[in-house]
């Protein structure tokens, strides 16, 4: 999947801390989404956007902000982690408004401690 | 409230068998399904859909089944192949009053296709 790159790979971090994530597409896709995924719960997706400028809440979205101030890019943020947050986080793009032929990054593995 | 559900964690299958995943749903307002497969420490990837409107889809080795009434979905692999290992989701979706076509992802279930 080069077409959506997500930046780290991997990250640890204390519980208070904050970070980013990235996720970049170079598709001019218009529909940009955030997932996280834990064991046993499938994916949840967080934060998505139709459009650059625009974002909306998914169904997990408390403790997570989102940007999307250009189309190709839209960030994650965790203001202060808690560990709840472990999770591997997934960005994935689309043309259309419809997970159909859906592409993905490779995953972020974040862990809290 | 799992309104997509995945009840077999896991599967296996002999190589050049038939592999069958299923999914059941709750949610009526469904109107598109997806299936999804994911390699270890990769993203997932598309696989298939199918409409509410049909009750089959076919592309290649994979074919998915939709039963409406018994809110069920299946996906057929034939034949089963050692690169189709892999994690799949089955994944559903109904409109919601924004226009944007929310999904609900199942839990996954891990198909080991055995040489």
């Amino acid at each position: 999947n080069a077409g959506v790159t997500q930046t780290p790979k991997f990250r640890v971090l204390k519980t208070g801390q904050s970070m980013t994530l990235l996720c970049a597409q170079d598709m001019n896709h218009e529909y940009m989404y955030w997932y996280r995924q834990d064991p046993g719960m499938g994916l949840r997706l967080i934060h998505y956007s139709v459009g650059e400028g625009t974002t909306a809440k998914g169904e997990v979205p408390d403790g997570y902000n989102v940007s999307r101030l250009k189309k190709q890019n839209f960030l994650l943020g965790l203001e202060s982690a808690a560990p709840s947050q472990t999770s591997v986080y997934f960005c994935a793009s689309t043309i259309i408004p419809r997970l159909t032929e859906a592409f993905f990054g490779q995953g972020t593995r974040l862990t809290v401690v | 409230d799992q309104q997509v559900k995945q009840n077999s964690p896991s599967l296996s299958v002999q190589e050049g068998r038939i592999s069958i995943l299923n999914c059941d749903y709750t949610n009526s307002m469904f109107d598109y399904f997806l299936w999804y497969k994911k390699y270890p420490a990769e993203g997932p990837t598309f696989l298939i859909s199918i409409s509410s409107i049909k009750d089959k889809n076919e592309d290649g080795r994979f074919t998915v089944f939709l039963n409406k009434s018994a809110k069920h979905l299946s996906l057929h692999i034939v034949p089963s192949q050692p690169g189709d290992s892999a994690v799949y989701f089955c994944a559903a979706s109904a409109r919601n009053s924004g226009g944007y076509q929310k999904v609900t992802f199942g839990t996954g279930t891990k198909l080991q296709v055995i040489p």
